[in-house]
């Protein structure tokens, strides 16, 4: 079946650091969303492809080739904290799947 | 634009009652997507409609649970004889076309079964 891996599972980052996240799958595909859920809180889709439209951090993007996609955060703040979720659609198999999730952690 | 409405945002029922649970999703949304989230699994998809159609259910326990969505403003997910295993957060998120757009979520309903 298909996997969705997401590396790293946890990280810890000071304010104003950069971070990316990873994502990889079993499948080649373009359509990749990446969601972000503060804890206890609602999922937020943070962009898709194709378009790279960021619809909540302004400050984030993402790079999805092949079957690997990327999202990048950039000046972290203490508020992204948060774990952050790949999730890949496809179509032709009607399938939705996330991703394992990586938590993070940023420190003031 | 009210979002996508979920109702209710908790609910509590005991060990083998039925839980049904709403879900309006944003008004010209073709795609309705139900998720449930728990800390030792995390999230998991459960089913989804297009245009009303169930499409892909594969997430769903095959006993106890049902979704229908029988028109184009609402869906239910309904659980029979619930178990504490059940207990999750239940999210339901709309786009305007599967794959192709982004999903909006609600914001979940809490079930809890004692």
């Amino acid at each position: 079946g298909q996997q969705v891996q997401q590396s790293p599972a946890s990280l810890v980052l000071q304010e104003g650091e950069n971070a990316e996240l990873q994502c990889s799958f079993s499948i080649s595909t373009n359509q990749v969303q990446w969601f972000y859920q503060r804890p206890g809180g609602r999922l937020i889709g943070l962009s898709y492809i194709p378009g790279m439209k960021p619809t909540g951090k302004q400050t984030s993007s993402t790079v999805t080739k092949g079957r690997h996609s990327s999202l990048t955060i950039s000046s972290s703040q203490t508020t992204d904290s948060g774990t952050y979720f790949c999730v890949l659609s496809t179509p032709n198999t009607d399938k939705v799947v996330f991703g394992t999730g990586t938590r993070l952690q940023v420190s003031p | 634009n009210a979002g996508v409405i979920q109702t209710p945002r908790h609910k509590v029922t005991g060990k083998g009652q039925e839980a049904t649970l709403w879900c309006e999703p944003i008004s010209g949304h073709s795609a309705v997507f139900w998720y449930r989230q728990t800390i030792v699994q995390g999230l998991e998809f459960l089913t989804y409609f297009r245009n009303q159609a169930p499409i892909d259910d594969s997430g769903m326990p095959k006993e106890r649970f049902s979704a229908q969505m029988p028109n184009q403003s609402h869906s239910t997910l309904k659980i029979q004889s619930t178990q504490p295993q059940d207990s999750a957060v239940y999210l339901c998120a709309s786009s305007l076309d599967f794959g192709e757009a982004e999903q909006f979520f609600g914001p979940g309903t809490r079930l809890t079964v004692l």
